[in-house]
């Protein structure tokens, strides 16, 4: 896994309440990414970051914002979670290659919206 | 905007036979990934591909890019049980202060039949 962890692994909670994930890395890797994954849509970048404190928004990033204070850790935050935010969530890493290297992929947190 | 289709979406297919899986996308890119992914698991890198013409092949797995036609496949060779799994490209839509912002393609669900 790249030295990413990922918490929770699993959860459910109910529409309205606010959501926190949290991706670590060991691997001090400059850039941090969450994704979602849903069946049919492949994995869609929501927010990823490229430095601390230094964010910026994805495809899909209405309905999340993201904190990086720290080099190893990414939060994603869901303020208000709705039923349509059910999902998995990946956190990913990767180092400023020019795009040579690829993103490692932590191992996912399920989340259900009542 | 840049979208990335793969097809076909669900393959069944015997052991030992061979097939191509293909990633079309529509904008202009030279960065090209491959993934697999186990059912329940996280996102394991396969090939990185940066130039036209770029090829690389792991045991019975090829994959090569074309930036002209905007296509890469990803060739399966005498086929194994082992290799069943979903796999996902994704293009990187431009170097955006390093990161590599993915846009992926729906995966494709590859099950080898004994």
């Amino acid at each position: 896994d790249a030295g990413i962890t990922q918490s929770p692994r699993h959860k459910v909670t109910e529409t309205g309440t606010p959501v926190t994930l949290r991706c670590h890395q060991t691997e001090n890797h400059r850039y941090m990414y969450w994704y979602r994954q849903d069946p049919g849509h492949g994995l869609r970048l929501i927010h990823y970051s490229y430095g601390v404190k230094d964010t910026d928004k994805g495809e899909v990033s209405d309905g999340y914002s993201v904190s990086r204070s720290k080099t190893e850790d990414f939060l994603l935050t869901l303020e208000s979670a709705t039923s349509s935010q059910t999902s998995v969530y990946f956190c990913a890493i990767s180092e400023p290659s020019g795009g040579r290297d690829t993103q490692y992929f932590g191992p996912g947190t399920r989340l259900t919206v009542l | 905007e840049l979208k990335v289709e793969q097809n076909p979406l669900f393959l069944s297919m015997q052991e030992g036979k061979n097939y191509t899986i293909y990633c079309n996308y529509s904008t202009t890119s030279d960065r090209l990934y491959w993934y697999r992914q186990d059912p329940g698991k996280s996102l394991e890198s396969l090939f990185v591909l940066l130039s036209n013409g770029a090829v690389k092949q792991e045991g019975r797995l090829m994959a090569s890019l074309d930036t002209k036609a905007r296509l890469s496949t990803l060739h399966i060779t005498a086929a194994v049980h082992d290799l069943s799994a979903t796999y996902f490209c994704a293009v990187d839509d431009g170097p955006n202060l390093g990161a590599q912002k993915l846009v992926f393609g729906q995966g494709t669900r590859l099950t080898i039949n004994p």
